[in-house]
């Protein structure tokens, strides 16, 4: 089945320790979404990637970065993690960008800060 | 400011009908998503809104008023399974998706 895969699903790191999250999709989708939800909040996006093109969100902290090497991969970078940055992290794609293209959400990496 | 509102939980009876109502407000409107979220999980697709009216797609269906800026996603026959929460989600005028912070619905046996 076609879908969207994230690793790992859980991730414990300590405070300031550089963590990478991943993503992979067999959808061969256009874009690549990361958001970040707390508890009973909505989704944050962080970023996301239209084919090869970078969108940065204006309040996305400078402490997040991404990577898209090809179509299938994105990754999170989380350079010195801090104890707000523990949420569920969520990776999402989507065929396209624009109107009736609904976002196909993978398992989510939950990630806990020490 | 780009707004969406949904009652943040509701409780509701097996077997019952259920509406969940969003009010929008954003820059612009390219048409509105529900999602459903269990626990833990992520965000499943159920439906999507662009022009006023009902969408129905088996136990569930979704109204839109855009010169109300308001939707609801209706549930009938509500089982057990139907414990989640739904998150309405508006896209924007440059299609961004605005998400509001859910309905956590708790259905009761």
């Amino acid at each position: 089945d076609a879908m969207v895969i994230q690793n790992p699903r859980y991730q414990v790191t300590q405070f300031g320790k550089p963590v990478t999250l991943s993503c992979s999709q067999t959808l061969n989708h256009n874009v690549m979404y990361w958001y970040q939800q707390k508890s009973s909040q909505a989704p944050k996006l962080l970023f996301h990637y239209y084919d090869k093109d970078f969108n940065n969100e204006a309040d996305t902290p400078d402490n997040f970065q991404s990577r898209r090497p090809n179509t299938s991969f994105c990754f999170l970078d989380i350079r010195s993690p801090g104890l707000g940055d523990a949420a569920m992290y969520l990776c999402a794609t989507s065929r396209d960008r624009g109107s009736s293209y609904e976002q196909y959400f993978g398992p989510g990496t939950r990630l806990t800060v020490t | 400011g780009q707004n969406i509102d949904q009652p943040t939980e509701m409780t509701a009876t097996e077997g019952a009908i259920v509406q969940i109502n969003c009010t929008y407000q954003t820059s612009g409107f390219n048409g509105l998503f529900w999602y459903q979220q269990h626990a833990g999980e992520a965000p499943t697709f159920l439906s999507y809104n662009v022009l006023d009216g009902l969408e129905e797609k088996g136990r569930f269906s979704s109204f839109l008023s855009r010169s109300k800026g308001y939707s609801y996603l209706l549930l009938k026959e509500l089982q057990m399974k139907d414990s989640a929460s739904y998150l309405c989600a508006v896209q924007d005028s440059n299609y961004q998706l605005i998400w509001g912070a859910g309905t956590k619905l708790i259905i009761k046996p």
